[in-house]
């Protein structure tokens, strides 16, 4: 499984975007770069992945470096409802599918 | 509609007592999972079922046996409890998607374990 590195925290106000970033500098060639969220006492979420473009969907952006060891998640505008832990994810699919969670970067949105 | 359900979604219990804990999904999806969520937050793989058939077998304690009587199910039977299997439990399912699978999990069971 590919390492990553995100911040453990970050904070943001109410309809400022925010940028979470993500390093997996270990990421195999055939890995998707999946972001998840937990919601306070809720089990995770699907929000977003990519393998080389940017991609964009309702919830989010997610811009992914040339070299694919980084990645970005971009809320455009932050509501009180985005306060989760959000979850980089590199993962390929195949029979031993799985998601290995790191800590994640906890994410405060101000009023 | 709900995707992923799950049953109970708290159950406090004495130790050495054995308890069962129930998931259902009805997207249609032929693997499921189950993950556990510590006190420090951390969530972690136990177990997969492709089509009812064990895939991933994590290191987990014989004390925690899945059984899924059918592809929609996949319940998690502990026994034996102990104080560190105080957790909060969750399930999910995996849609295949050609490498970008994506996996919907259920709203978790906490199990606090006295």
């Amino acid at each position: 499984d590919a390492k990553t590195t995100q911040p453990n925290s970050m904070e943001s106000n109410e309809e400022e975007p925010v940028h979470l970033p993500c390093n997996h500098s270990t990421i195999s060639g055939t890995d998707y770069i999946h972001w998840y969220r937990q919601l306070p006492s809720q089990g995770p979420e699907y929000v977003i992945h990519g393998l080389t473009s940017n991609v964009n969907n309702r919830m989010a952006s997610l811009a992914i470096a040339e070299d694919r060891k980084s990645s970005t998640l971009i809320l455009h505008r932050a509501t009180l409802r985005d306060a989760a832990v959000y979850y980089c994810i590199p993962s390929s699919g195949g029979s031993n599918y799985k998601l290995t969670f790191g800590k994640g970067t906890l994410l405060t949105v101000n009023p | 509609d709900t995707a992923v359900s799950q049953t109970p979604k708290y159950l406090v219990t004495q130790m050495g007592n054995d308890k069962s804990i129930k998931c259902e999904q009805n997207l249609g999806h032929d693997t499921m999972y189950w993950y556990k969520q510590d006190s420090k937050k951390f969530l972690k793989i136990m177990f997969s079922y492709n089509n009812k058939e064990l895939i991933i077998n994590e290191t987990v304690p014989n004390r925690f046996s899945p059984k899924s009587p059918d592809k929609a199910h996949l319940n998690l039977h502990i026994n034996s409890l102990e104080l560190g299997d105080s957790a909060v439990y969750f399930c999910a399912s995996r849609k295949l998607a050609g490498g970008a699978d994506t996996q919907y999990f259920g709203p978790g069971t906490r199990l606090t374990v006295l």
